[in-house]
């Protein structure tokens, strides 16, 4: 079955500097990639996700996500983070007719 | 329409009572999920239901019981839970195939048993 580590459960990072949140998969087949974000009290809302084709994905608030098939990762990165963008953050893996697995979470806290 | 839906946005319940959770969408969508998630923590899965039928149960307590009338509805019957249940409890949908779509999540129901 497949699994995801998160590589970093904190990170703290200053207004406008760059971010990357890491994320590391295990699977012996095929796989599908999704980042998800969640706002504290709210549920999930998808960020990005890589099921074919191209193996750079981006999201509409600069967010991007690399599927990297050598090295099993999809490592989530910011070129400038905002306040805003404080939450907790999720990469998840899932195999076709197969249920979604989650990683243990990243905290960005993004400081003025 | 590309939102979940889920009533009552909290609850706080005694260990003898019995509630229910809901969940909606209106997307078409053949594949229903419970989660439940405790603070800090990522989401676990508790139920996928498929076509309405359920298709995963992963070990949960008896304690909690699903149910899916038609396409669009999701609840999650409670009776004698414990305080160890308090969490927040997620409802998400997909199409199918699940794996190869993404899932849409609700806004959860925050659970408390005293």
């Amino acid at each position: 079955a497949q699994s995801v580590t998160q590589l970093d459960s904190q990170v703290p990072v200053f207004e406008e500097a760059p971010v990357e949140l890491r994320c590391n998969y295990s699977s012996s087949v095929s796989v599908y990639l999704f980042w998800y974000v969640q706002y504290p009290n709210q549920g999930l809302q998808l960020l990005l996700k890589y099921l074919s084709g191209s193996t750079l994905v981006e999201s509409i608030n600069g967010f991007e996500a690399e599927f990297n098939k050598s090295q099993t990762s999809f490592h989530l990165r910011k070129p400038s983070v905002h306040i805003s963008d404080t939450a907790e953050y999720f990469c998840a893996v899932s195999e076709e007719n197969n249920d979604m697995r989650f990683g243990a979470g990243t905290r960005l806290t993004v400081k003025p | 329409d590309t939102e979940v839906t889920q009533t009552p946005k909290h609850l706080v319940m005694g260990m003898t009572n019995k509630k229910s959770l809901k969940c909606e969408q209106h997307m078409g969508h053949r594949a229903m999920y419970w989660y439940k998630q405790k603070a800090k923590k990522p989401p676990e899965l508790m139920f996928v239901y498929s076509y309405e039928k359920l298709s995963i149960n992963e070990s949960v307590p008896s304690r909690f019981s699903p149910e899916c009338p038609n396409s669009s509805l999701l609840n999650l019957h409670l009776h004698a839970l414990q305080p160890e249940d308090s969490a927040l409890y997620l409802c998400a949908s997909s199409q199918l195939p699940q794996g190869a779509n993404e899932q849409f999540f609700g806004p959860g129901t925050r659970l408390t048993v005293l």
